[in-house]
């Protein structure tokens, strides 16, 4: 596609309940980038894809969050047993893999996740 | 560890006046990359610059400029005549060769408004 797409754009769950957020990257991008952004608040690493493999998990706030990415295309992110302080918008970004440290990264618009 | 700070978190300005938007970063990197991300109020992040470490030249665009001073680890953004148009939250953000993820660092992000 032209730009990132995320999906869904807002989401409101009650707490305990698991989510799926899904990112399509632009075609051909290798490389795919998880954020979370709080209310306010900076952007915070949460997972980084090389193809489909994640060399780098350290992010990721806590066991109940996990990510996948297949096809070297689309990824999710689960949240499972969902908790208050998950509320926030996650932002999906891909890039080309250009020479370590200098991807220009293309963002999504986000998911807004928001739980009761 | 990387960090970068943006000591401003909001600033407000009236239209046509010059602002600067500061950003102190700390590495330990020899090659590194800064950047500026725009997040207007729809909230998706547009790239607006990259520069390398070994560039320390000024950069130019339009009614955007960059002073990048390695000396003081600071990379500061101006906007000349500011428009209303220009409102949004600002990122700096670092990444570096040897950084394993190929994750951007963010800063906290300044808000700025621009009055009529």
């Amino acid at each position: 596609g032209a730009g990132v797409s995320q999906s869904p754009s807002n989401k409101v769950t009650e707490k305990g309940k698991d989510v799926e957020l899904r990112c399509d990257p632009i075609s051909g991008h290798t490389a795919l980038y998880w954020y979370r952004q709080r209310l306010g608040q900076g952007l915070e690493f949460l997972i980084y894809f090389q193809g489909n493999s994640a060399p780098d998990k350290s992010g990721l706030p806590s066991d109940r969050f996990s990510a996948e990415r297949t096809g070297e295309s689309v990824s999710t992110l689960t949240i499972q047993r969902t908790q208050q302080e998950d509320s926030a918008v996650y932002l999906c970004a891909s890039s080309l893999l250009e020479s370590s440290g200098a991807n220009v990264l293309t963002f999504g618009a986000g998911s807004r996740l928001t739980v009761l | 560890a990387q960090k970068v700070t943006q000591a401003q978190t909001e600033i407000s300005v009236v239209e046509k006046e010059d602002v600067t938007l500061d950003c102190v970063y700390e590495t330990r990197d020899t090659t590194y990359y800064l950047f500026w991300y725009k997040q207007p109020p729809s909230g998706e992040l547009v790239f607006l610059i990259r520069r390398n470490s070994f560039d320390e030249q000024n950069e130019i665009s339009g009614r955007y400029s960059w002073n990048f001073q390695k000396s003081t680890s600071s990379f500061n953004f101006t906007i000349t005549a500011s428009q209303v148009v220009d409102s949004a939250v600002y990122f700096c953000a670092l990444s570096g060769l040897n950084n394993a993820g190929n994750m951007l660092t963010f800063g906290g992000g300044t808000r700025l408004m621009v009055k009529p």
